[in-house]
């Protein structure tokens, strides 16, 4: 496709139950980034992958949360036996990997985002 | 610590010009960026600034000077549709440049 997609695009869940949010970056795109946005807060980052690695998952809250990506491509975000504090938007973006040493940040293009509600 | 300071939300007139200011305490800087985001929708990526001085873009104009730590968004010319939520985001690690720090943003409201 054109953007970045993800799905589902909401989900409401039980206290205690697993769910899988689903990314689907844009094609050629090598590096993909999870976020996660609590109403009117900044973004936290959670997780980036260059391709299947994943080398920085310092910025997943707990040892409940996972994520994977397979083919270079589409990943998914795992929140085992969530909390109500895990309610939030969860965004994921991908880039380009970096081409020169004065433009080292790619900039990341974003997914519509998946609005995850534990009641 | 890493920190970003954004005021949380300003109001402006159609038609107007507005100044959204950033300022960054963090451990190091490769480039400062401003994304838009309106209201259930994602971020979309406005500017980048990696050197000082002001970066023009049509009615958005961007400025940087790493010795103060601070941005500014300029926006000309308000429109209704320019309402939204504008982010700031600061990469400051010189290994691991991809990890973005982000401010709270600041909502902007446009007033007819």
């Amino acid at each position: 496709g054109a953007g970045v997609s993800q799905s589902p695009s909401n989900k409401v869940t039980e206290k205690g139950k697993d769910v899988e949010l689903r990314c689907d970056p844009i094609s050629g795109h090598t590096a993909l980034y999870w976020y996660r946005q609590s109403l009117g807060q900044g973004l936290e980052f959670l997780i980036y992958f260059q391709g299947n690695s994943a080398p920085d998952k310092s910025g997943l809250p707990s040892d409940r949360f996972s994520a994977e990506r397979t083919g270079g491509s589409v990943s998914t975000l795992t929140i085992q036996r969530t909390q109500q504090e895990d309610s939030a938007v969860y965004l994921c973006a991908s880039s380009l990997p970096s081409v020169s040493w004065d433009f080292p940040t790619d900039t990341q293009y974003f997914g519509p985002g998946t609005r995850l509600t534990v009641l | 610590g890493q920190n970003i300071d954004q005021p949380t939300e300003m109001t402006a007139t159609e038609g107007a010009i507005v100044q959204i200011n950033c300022t960054y305490q963090t451990s190091g800087f490769n480039g400062l960026f401003w994304y838009q985001q309106h209201a259930g929708e994602a971020p979309t990526f406005l500017s980048y600034n990696v050197l000082d001085g002001l970066e023009e873009k049509g009615r958005f104009s961007s400025f940087l000077s790493r010795s103060k730590g601070y941005s500014y968004l300029l926006l000309k010319e308000l429109q209704m549709k320019d309402s939204a939520s504008y982010l700031c985001a600061v990469s400051p690690f010189m290994d691991s440049n991809y990890q973005l720090i982000w401010g709270a943003g600041t909502k902007l409201i446009i007033k007819p």
